[in-house]
């Protein structure tokens, strides 16, 4: 079965520094899609950032970027200049399409704050 | 656009009463997904449609639990009886086929006392 892991329960940064979040995941597979979905206090889940495990480049949106590692299986989230809009749960998220389930398996999240 | 709809947004009941939580997906979305966030177990899924057919039960905790889709526009989540260990938010999400963004809903946070 498929884990997910997200080392960090909680981070703090400063409006405008950078902060980096990890994330590592098992699985015995070698298509999938890894995704970071930020959830404010709306409970609202958004999708920030995806990447397809068959892409060696990583992906990049506006300020949010990912370190893809495979072989390593990490797959970390960058967010430059930080906004007070940040501050939310972010959610790293594994999805295979194998076996017919295309169910999305999510650690267990990591507590952003952004401080002013 | 008016994205996947959930109602209701709160529900609060007693022990033992039956609770039925609603979801309308985006329109064209062929799958349809259930999960439960607890602080405890986090964001699992519990079921999972695609053409209204439950394709992957195996997250639904027990036979309390049941689901059903019976078009492409409305599925429902039932627990009978609930139970104060089924209190959580229960989100909804669709995406359409061939595509691996999956679209949320609001969620219901349900609580049983």
């Amino acid at each position: 079965a498929q884990t997910v892991t997200q080392s960090q329960p909680e981070m703090s940064v400063q409006e405008a520094e950078t902060v980096t979040l990890s994330c590592t995941y098992d699985t015995s597979e070698n298509n999938y899609y890894l995704f970071w979905y930020k959830q404010p206090p709306s409970r609202q889940m958004i999708l920030v950032i995806r990447q397809e495990a068959y892409k060696q480049q990583n992906a990049t949106e506006n300020r949010f970027s990912v370190n893809f590692q495979k072989a390593a299986k990490s797959f970390s989230l960058k967010i430059s200049d930080s906004q007070l809009g940040d501050t939310a749960m972010y959610f790293c998220a594994f999805m295979t399409t194998q076996g017919g389930s295309e169910k999305l398996v999510f650690g267990k999240g990591t507590k952003l704050t952004v401080n002013p | 656009d008016a994205g996947v709809i959930q109602s209701p947004r709160h529900e609060v009941t007693e022990m033992g009463q039956e609770v039925t939580l609603r979801c309308k997906p985006i329109s064209g979305h062929n799958s349809l997904f259930w999960y439960r966030q607890t602080m405890m177990r986090g964001l699992e899924l519990l079921i999972y449609f695609n053409n209204n057919v439950p394709i992957d039960d195996s997250g639904m905790p027990e036979d309390r639990f049941s689901a059903k889709m019976p078009n492409a526009s409305f599925s429902t989540l039932k627990i009978q009886p609930s139970e104060p260990r089924d209190s959580a938010v229960y989100f909804c999400a669709s995406k359409p086929v061939g595509y691996n963004e999956q679209f949320f809903g609001p969620g219901t946070r349900l609580t049983v006392l």
